[in-house]
């Protein structure tokens, strides 16, 4: 059940793009993308429902393609607190708080 | 608001012995989940809380256990101990209803099972 997330790492300049793709094997109904600093607990970014329902407090932007069961996170104009691992995690429909996560995307941004 | 806050935050227990952490949710949060980080693995969920219920459980064995209580706090116990068990254990805390997205995580209890 646990999400596949790709690519496994990316670095980064300043100002450059980045997407981060998830895919599922199962039926997606909602998705969680989460970016955890080095050291600090993972903090949300954003959710996306079936349905098309985004919800989320960044600047960052995202897609669901439920056909595929893919979500993508875009990340334009990099700046240096973007750097972190980003986890996206798929769940259910409801508020329930039971995600699968994937093993991350560490994305490094450099001056 | 003070923040989700998990004790304690570093733990060397042996192989066998039993262990129980304590996370303490944002206030007003009803719904207590705990995942476990590791390197290879990732974040797998371990089970959810809500107003003192299990709601979900993920795909560890009976060794881990947890509960909560009526003020929202919650505690994981993991027993008989194996070296795999070493890893952060996060708890992440969030309203609960069924558009309660937003989960909040707090700083992690690091266990090291030697």
């Amino acid at each position: 059940q646990q999400p596949v997330q790709s690519p496994q790492a990316v670095i980064l300049r300043e100002g450059e793009d980045a997407v981060i793709n998830c895919s599922s094997s199962k039926a997606l109904y909602s998705v969680h993308w989460y970016r955890q600093k080095h050291g600090e607990a993972p903090v949300f970014l954003m959710i996306l429902l079936k349905g098309g329902e985004q919800k989320g407090h960044e600047k960052i932007s995202a897609s669901f393609n439920e056909k595929k069961q893919q979500s993508s996170l875009y990340l334009t104009a990099s700046q240096l607190s973007y750097s972190g691992t980003y986890f996206c995690g798929t769940g259910p429909q409801t508020g329930a708080n039971n995600l699968f996560f994937g093993t991350g995307t560490r994305l490094t941004v450099i001056p | 608001k003070a923040g989700v806050t998990q004790t304690p935050r570093y733990l060397i227990k042996t192989r066998g012995q039993q262990v129980t952490l304590s996370c303490s949710p944002i206030s007003g949060h009803r719904s207590v989940s705990w995942y476990q980080q590791t390197p290879g693995q990732g974040l797998q969920f371990l089970f959810e809380y809500f107003s003192e219920t299990q709601r979900n459980k993920g795909n560890f064995p009976g060794r881990f256990s947890g509960r909560q209580f009526s003020n929202s706090r919650s505690e994981m116990n993991v027993s008989t101990l194996e070296l795999g068990d070493s890893a952060l254990y996060l708890c992440a805390s969030s309203l609960g209803g069924a558009r309660s997205y937003e989960q909040y995580f707090g700083p992690g209890t690091r266990l090291t099972v030697t």
